[in-house]
């Protein structure tokens, strides 16, 4: 069974860093892309980044380039998310997903996500 | 970037009611689309990939159809364990990846 859980979400103030960490089991990590997206309180789903499978290469959204960094540890079966220079509008629920494959970036698992709160 | 928009907003129907919800995108994703539910408290689940192909434990009550730049989810015999908020998101064009805004339905 696929499984995936983010930790390491929390308070932090505005231009702090937070670094997120998503276990995952179940499943041959390193064979898989992988990505964060987010959720704002009672808002849609959005983006944040992905990874391919070495982690040699990394995609972002404008929203976050720059700020963000996706990378993973295969031989621990780990992906992370460090967040620098934080924003009250980076404020959400972060979910680490399974990406369908290395062509086609849909979610097929999703871990249950970890909240960020964005204020001083 | 390739914008989604999802339609309705929100939607009431029927236990046992069939339910469509749509999703058009600004331009041609070639059934690169996907469909996400998701219930209140939880994360987000795949339901529907490549605009028709129904994700492993999905209901065969949900069906997904579409091309071009229309597509849409359909709920056969609504039950009370579908009421979730679903989100459409398209993959053909990225980055960025874009999801449309959410469609959340209830039961009457």
């Amino acid at each position: 069974e696929v499984q995936l859980v983010e930790s390491g979400g929390g308070l932090v103030q505005p231009g702090r860093s937070l670094k997120l960490s998503c276990a995952a089991s179940g499943f041959t990590f390193s064979n898989y892309y992988m990505a964060w997206v987010r959720q704002a309180p009672k808002k849609g789903l959005e983006w944040v980044a992905t990874i391919s499978t070495s982690g040699s290469r990394t995609y972002y959204p404008d929203s976050v380039k720059g700020r963000f960094t996706i990378s993973r540890d295969n031989a621990k079966s780990s992906l992370y998310l460090q967040m620098n220079s934080l924003k009250s509008e980076d404020t959400a629920t972060y979910y680490c997903a399974t990406v369908g494959g290395s062509r086609y970036w849909y979610f097929d698992f999703w871990g249950p996500g970890t909240m960020v709160t964005v204020s001083s | 970037d390739i914008q989604m928009t999802q339609s309705p907003a929100s939607l009431s129907a029927s236990l046992g009611e069939t339910v469509t919800i749509e999703c058009r995108a600004s331009e041609d994703i070639y059934s690169n689309l996907a469909w996400y539910q998701q219930k209140p408290g939880n994360s987000p689940q795949l339901l529907i990939y490549d605009a028709n192909s129904l994700a492993d434990g999905v209901p065969s009550r949900f069906s997904g159809s579409g091309s071009g730049t229309q597509y849409s989810l359909k709920i056969n015999s609504l039950q009370s364990e579908d009421v979730a908020s679903y989100f459409c998101q398209q993959y053909n064009n990225y980055p960025p990846l874009t999801f449309g805004s959410g469609t959340k339905l209830e039961i009457k």
